[in-house]
């Protein structure tokens, strides 16, 4: 069973490059999101998709898009990657309920390091 | 801004020994979830509680929700080696943004 699998698990950015972070769940799962890790802060929603064609802004959406074409993948673009952007990012879906997120279950993580 | 903060942050215990650790949140929830994650890996679901639920068992796990004190405690009994990692509360509200905290991280001592 894959569950959520996430490419590249590690990158290495100039700044002003930018790059796709993929995302794709073999569950059937309406819910996708991504958050990104930071030390000592936790995750942070960047951006969700409660359904394919249907994406909506996290905690901190700027300098990232998003696309739901189809209900497996969501893959998260970085326009012109900066050096604060470094991070850990993490794709994660669900089987959401009618106004919640319910139980996430998470890649293994993209490790981005931007110079 | 995160909505659940785990105390403490960090937290040392002996192999055999109970491990707690609580979650405080601020506005109303649908329900909260505990993820642990390992070094370097993804976060893995623990247990859900409903916001009308007051407790709730898995295995060695056992969570508590107050929602008039707008808390919550995570304890895991008889800790192993294997039990090292960091212990993250998410508040699932009626907005499809899974708030995290922090994190609490958790050393068993052999």
């Amino acid at each position: 069973n894959a569950g959520v699998t996430q490419t590249p698990k590690f990158q290495v950015l100039k700044t002003g490059q930018s790059m796709t972070l993929q995302c794709a769940q073999d569950m059937n799962h309406e819910y996708m999101s991504w958050y990104r890790q930071d030390p000592g802060m936790g995750l942070r929603l960047i951006h969700y998709s409660v359904g394919a064609g249907i994406t909506d802004q996290g905690e901190v959406p700027n300098g990232y898009n998003v696309s739901r074409s189809t209900t497996e993948d969501f893959p998260l673009r970085l326009l012109s990657a900066a050096p604060s952007q470094t991070s850990v990012y993490f794709c994660a879906s669900s089987y959401r309920g009618q106004t919640n997120t319910g139980e996430l279950f998470f890649g293994e993580g993209s490790r981005l390091t931007v110079l | 801004s995160q909505q659940g903060e785990e105390d403490p942050q960090a937290l040392s215990i002996q192999e055999g020994e109970n491990a707690t650790m609580n979650c405080s949140y601020k506005t109303s929830i649908n329900n909260l979830q505990w993820y642990r994650q390992n070094s370097g890996r993804g976060l893995v679901h623990l247990i859900l509680i409903r916001s009308n639920e007051r407790e709730k068992h898995s295995g060695r796990l056992r969570v508590t929700l107050d929602t008039s004190k707008k808390s919550s405690s995570l304890l895991i009994t008889a800790s192993r080696a294997a039990d090292t990692a960091s212990y993250f509360c998410a508040t699932d509200g009626n907005d499809y943004k899974l708030s995290f905290g922090a994190g609490t991280t958790v050393t068993v001592r052999a």
